[in-house]
């Protein structure tokens, strides 16, 4: 597609849950991003693949989140046992990764709402 | 943890006028690059300046950063009502794309 695709777009589920995003990025990007966006705040950074491999996740808050790059494309994002602070807007993105840094694409995120 | 700060956190001006977005951040950097959401939902990039550079200008935004003062910021001149939105500046420190952001700036641009 054109752009980075998140789906679903709206989650909403109970505490305890499972719950799996899944992001889309812009062919070719070798580069992914997990941001989360709490209501009034600005994105805050979760986790980053370069190809297939997680290369900075010290932005997961706890263990009960994960995320997989298995092919170095699609990606999905893992929150065991919900919780309701879990509660945000998660946003993912590309980048063409070569060289580093650069501008990075976003996806329309996905809302999750833990109730 | 937020890097930045970002002043004012709302602005509202009058189609036509000049808006100014300031950014203030505590580490070293890369590079900062600013970013625009509408309706609290995806991100569009509007502007990358490198750390090596004072200001950069692309239509109608100029943006300067100050690495000394630890802050840029971001002008938007005569402005459309369709600039309504959130303004945030983002610092890279290790040219990554690993991301810090600040709080953000509401603009309302009236018609």
């Amino acid at each position: 597609g054109a752009g980075v695709s998140q789906t679903p777009s709206n989650k909403v589920t109970e505490k305890g849950k499972y719950v799996e995003l899944r992001c889309d990025p812009i062919s070719g990007h070798t580069a992914l991003y997990w941001y989360r966006q709490s209501l009034g705040q600005g994105p805050e950074f979760l986790i980053y693949f370069q190809g297939t491999g997680a290369a900075d996740d010290s932005g997961l808050p706890n263990d009960r989140f994960f995320a997989v790059r298995p092919e170095g494309s699609v990606s999905t994002l893992k929150i065991q046992r919900t919780e309701r602070g879990d509660s945000a807007v998660y946003l993912c993105a590309s980048s063409t990764g070569t060289g580093g840094g650069g501008e990075l694409f976003f996806g329309e995120g996905s809302r999750l709402t833990v109730l | 943890s937020q890097q930045g700060e970002e002043d004012p956190q709302a602005l509202s001006i009058q189609e036509g006028e000049n808006a100014t977005m300031n950014c203030s951040y505590k580490t070293s950097i890369n590079n900062l690059q600013w970013y625009r959401q509408n309706s609290g939902r995806g991100l569009v990039h509007l502007i990358l300046i490198r750390s090596n550079e004072r200001e950069k200008h692309s239509g109608r935004l100029r943006v300067t950063l100050d690495t000394s003062k630890k802050s840029s910021s971001l002008l938007i001149t005569a402005s459309r009502a369709a600039d309504t939105a959130s303004y945030f500046c983002a610092t890279d420190r290790s040219n990554t794309g690993k991301l810090i952001f600040g709080q953000g700036t509401t603009l309302q641009v009236k018609p």
